[in-house]
């Protein structure tokens, strides 16, 4: 089956600038988006489109594309940025595929 | 503002049906498409299925044999059956409202992202 990976966690101080990969043969072809998760919450979807903010997300949140990579990047990063973050795709044959997730700990 | 509210039992004995409710409130269910997602306590997201407004669904292919869902329009709702059921699907079950999203690469290539979801209900699956 389709895989996505990313990192188990990242930390960062607060200021610096974290950055989560996610990785899969597919992304070439298909968008990634990626989620924003807090403890006992539902995601929060944060980027789409590959790089695409929806409204009411910080813009020190962006997303960039490379091949099979994907980069979520936040800017300065908050005490309030710490979350679990999923990168999420698809494969060829329609189904959606969400990575295993990034643990991100601000320090 | 459109609004996503799963509802069902939160418990359910092994090897029968699990079985739960998306309402969607605050708009109408003719949108993209909508989606089951679970997370096991402490783990990752996993998307289950979708089904169109069409009528239309998609299944993961690791629990396509055991799962349905379901659309009732009339009632802005739709629903997921999972049977029969083990503890291994015990979960957080999240409804979504998936939107299409097309990229060119050497063809159109369509995905779903999910920009609304519902708040989650806990499942757990006990003999």
């Amino acid at each position: 089956s389709y895989e996505l990976t990313q990192p188990p966690s990242v930390s960062m101080s607060p200021g610096q600038t974290a950055r989560i990969t996610c990785s899969g043969d597919g992304l070439p072809n298909h968008y990634v988006y990626w989620y924003q998760q807090k403890p006992g919450q539902a995601p929060v979807l944060v980027i789409y489109k590959d790089r695409e903010r929806p409204s009411g997300i910080p813009e020190r949140f962006s997303g960039s594309s490379s091949g099979t990579r994907v980069t979520l990047t936040i800017s300065g990063v908050q005490a309030d940025d710490e979350a679990d973050y999923y990168c999420q795709s698809a494969d060829n044959s329609g189904t959606w595929v969400f990575g295993g997730g990034t643990k991100l700990t601000v320090l | 503002q459109v609004q996503l509210q799963e509802s069902g039992p939160g418990l359910v004995k092994t090897s029968e049906t699990l079985s739960l409710t998306c309402t969607v409130s605050g708009g109408s269910i003719s949108s993209d498409s909508w989606n089951w997602i679970r997370q096991p306590a402490g783990k990752g997201l996993e998307w289950i299925g979708r089904i169109y407004t069409s009528g239309i669904t998609h299944y993961s292919p690791s629990l396509k044999s055991r799962i349905t869902v379901s659309l009732d329009m009339a009632k802005n709702q739709f629903s997921l059956s999972l049977s029969p059921v083990t503890a291994a699907d015990t979960a957080v079950y999240y409804c979504a409202r998936g939107l299409t999203s097309q990229k060119y690469s050497d063809g159109w290539y369509r995905s779903n992202y999910f920009d609304l979801w519902g708040r989650g209900t806990l499942v757990t699956v006990s003999s």
